[in-house]
């Protein structure tokens, strides 16, 4: 059974420029989680979205956003980029809230 | 690959030997406990769970242990091998995984 999806595995954007995200969870799947990684920072948590809702958020300004499709997909976009900005993108899907969740290999977004 | 953090501390540990990987966690209202792996230019791999109505639980090669006292959490990982080196991280959720609080990591290297 394919794993999580993310598409595209690199990015490179310019300071003030939006960029979209994408990620398809494992067939079945109905919870998508986002998270930031950064050296500094290390993992953390942006969103949750399930059944098309957002459940949770993590304490990201307002240029963070996200939404999922009926089919599970998820798209997270960050609008005005930062230098900041730069890390690596990973979501995880969940068949339920009490079951483990699978992460992706992650979009590795830099901003110059 | 991407460095998944430069300033990690790093467990250094000969190929055969049991490996004791250490986290301290923050929220005393979470009850769910996670050990992830991540490999260089990878997302982040389950390996293990503990729920907080339990103290132990064992899978292949891996025991976790939960002391909800001191909220610590260890994982150990028994005749470790050269394919355990890896980047390993605790995250904690409350109520399920759907927003996961992770710690900060620990660089596990094996030599042969």
């Amino acid at each position: 059974k394919a794993g999580v999806t993310q598409t595209p595995r690199y990015l490179i954007k310019t300071r003030g420029q939006q960029v979209t995200l994408s990620c398809s969870p494992i067939s079945g799947h109905r919870s998508v989680s986002w998270y930031q990684q950064t050296p500094g920072q290390g993992l953390q948590f942006l969103f949750e979205y399930f059944s098309e809702t957002q459940r949770n958020k993590g304490n990201f300004p307002g240029r963070f956003s996200g939404r999922q499709f009926s089919n599970s997909r998820s798209e997270m976009n960050v609008s005005t980029l930062e230098l900041g900005d730069s890390a690596l993108y990973l979501c995880a899907s969940s068949l339920r809230q009490d079951s483990e969740a699978f992460f992706g290999q992650g979009t590795r977004l830099t901003v110059v | 690959g991407e460095s998944v953090g430069l300033h990690l501390p790093t467990l250094s540990v000969q190929e055969g030997d049991n490996s004791i990987i250490n986290c301290a966690y923050s929220n005393s209202a979470s009850d769910y406990f996670i050990w992830y792996k991540q490999e260089s230019g990878k997302g982040p791999q389950f390996i293990i769970d503990i729920r907080s109505n339990m103290d132990k639980r064992q899978g292949q090669r891996v025991t976790v242990l939960l002391n909800k006292t001191v909220k610590h959490l260890s994982l150990q990982i028994a005749a470790t091998q050269p394919g355990d080196s890896a980047v390993y991280f605790c995250a904690e959720g409350s109520g399920g995984y759907n927003k996961l609080i992770f710690g900060a990591g620990t660089r596990l290297a094996v030599h042969p």
